[in-house]
């Protein structure tokens, strides 16, 4: 079984602060994809990573895979308030999600 | 493109009723769509594979008398709860892949909330 983990589990910061979210996993994966979630609906793709070493901007999003494809990382640059919601990372042939990690940026 | 849709977006009803939830694929064809179970301020817990024109492949723990999975289409999947009570209130999502994508990425449908009285 592959198995993700997220870290922190909770973050909670001032907008125009900076974060980072790792994702980490003793298993290969293939791709890993990213979400955000918001309360009360379907979590929504912001990114698919699928070589080693890999990164992909959006817009103030940053992802990163692994070079050996077993972690991913996500960071964000100035957060601003419209980024609060529940991140989660995925991958695998079942879509294993990593425990997620709320993400709260305060005004 | 890759949309999905769910519904209804929530429902309430009482114990001992079976309610059904539909997962459309509107601009795609799927023919594997995933059930998803998630509780409050918690991870998605994926809960079958289902499996156009076969049966649906469940998830160690999950009761398939009990969440009863039908994908008689490419861009249609139902769950319906069964027998339903309090304890199977919750936030239920599906999803899709869309059909040529060599990654594992899935789309997923708005969520139904699930509330049994």
């Amino acid at each position: 079984t592959q198995l993700l983990e997220q870290s922190p589990q909770f973050l909670s910061i001032q907008e125009g602060e900076n974060l980072t979210v790792y994702c980490n996993s003793s298993s290969v994966f293939s791709s890993l994809q990213w979400y955000r979630q918001e309360p009360g609906e379907g979590p929504v793709l912001l990114v698919t990573v699928v070589t080693g070493g890999e990164v992909k901007k959006l817009k103030r999003l940053t992802f990163q895979f692994g070079d050996a494809r077993k972690d991913s990382s996500l960071h964000i640059t100035a957060a601003q308030p419209g980024d609060t919601g529940l991140y989660l990372c995925a991958g695998g042939s079942k879509s294993t999600f990593g425990d997620g990690t709320t993400l709260t940026v305060k005004p | 493109g890759a949309v999905v849709s769910q519904h209804p977006s929530w429902v309430i009803c009482k114990s001992g009723t079976s309610v059904k939830i539909e997962c459309r694929s509107l601009d795609f064809q799927a023919t594997t769509m995933f059930w998803y179970r998630q509780f409050p301020k918690q991870s998605l817990m994926l809960m079958a594979t289902s499996n156009e024109g076969s049966k649906a492949t469940y998830e160690q723990g999950v009761e398939k008398d009990k969440f009863l999975i039908n994908h008689a289409s490419l861009t249609l999947s139902t769950l319906t709860v069964t027998s339903a009570h309090p304890e199977d209130s919750s936030f239920y999502i599906c999803s899709a892949r869309a059909p040529g994508d060599q990654t594992d990425t899935q789309y997923f449908g708005p969520g139904t909330r699930l509330t049994v009285l």
